[in-house]
């Protein structure tokens, strides 16, 4: 079956750039989504198609996409960023199966 | 604003069925949009179970798609979920979810609106 990979965690100091990524083959077809979870809370959107940010989520959360990896940059990492982060896409074999990546811990050091 | 809430037994004994519903206000499911099942072990990652559109059709993960039944009742605008032969390791934190899907050319399937959660444990 599809997979998706992240790198198991991130530290980052306050004010400093996050970047995490998110491998997969069909990513180049497929549009990637981020979502941010903290303890025993449901994720929240923050990426869609990619790039785009849904509103209510700060600007300093931006996605980008780059053949098979995709990226989630966090700049200016504030304490409250703390969290594990999913990427999502689908397999592009037409059934459209849902996938997600393994998740990464940000830490804010 | 829409808000989900899933309900069902807490505690499920191993081989029976795991049942749940998820309750939908703000929006009508008849409307549109595709409606999810996630899951998530504890301390573990998350999980798609399967799908549904307010037509009823219906695609799961096929991991799992041997044992659940997804379903829709539009008049109390909830949706369900079943999860029969549960063991152990489908105990998990079951989160229902508004998905965002479409086919075709430039293709979207995200989820933008979540339940709160609720844990299911499977133990005798």
């Amino acid at each position: 079956s599809y997979e998706l990979t992240q790198p198991p965690s991130v530290s980052v100091s306050p004010g400093q750039t996050a970047r995490i990524t998110c491998s997969g083959d069909a990513l180049p077809k497929q549009y990637a989504y981020w979502y941010q979870q903290k303890p025993g809370q449901a994720p929240v959107l923050v990426i869609y198609k990619d790039s785009e940010r849904p509103s209510g989520i700060p600007e300093r959360f931006s996605g980008s996409s780059s053949g098979t990896t995709v990226t989630l940059t966090i700049s200016g990492v504030q304490a409250e960023d703390e969290a594990d982060y999913y990427c999502q896409s689908a397999d592009s074999s037409g059934t459209y199966e849902v996938v997600f990546g393994g998740g990464t811990k940000l830490t804010v050091l | 604003q829409v808000q989900l809430q899933e309900s069902g037994p807490g505690l499920v004994k191993p081989s029976e069925t795991l049942s749940l519903t998820c309750a939908v206000s703000g929006y009508s499911i008849s409307s549109g949009y595709y409606w999810g099942w996630i899951r998530q072990p504890p301390g573990k990652g998350l999980e798609w179970i399967g799908s549904i559109y307010h037509s009823g059709s219906t695609y799961y993960n096929p991991s799992l798609k041997s044992r659940v039944t997804i379903s829709v009742d539009t008049s109390k605008n909830q949706f369900s979920l079943k999860l029969s032969s549960v063991t152990a390791a489908d105990t998990a934190v079951y989160y229902c979810a508004r998905q965002d899907r479409a086919t075709g050319p430039a293709p979207i399937c995200y989820f933008d609106y979540w339940g709160q959660g609720t844990l299911v444990t499977v133990s005798s």
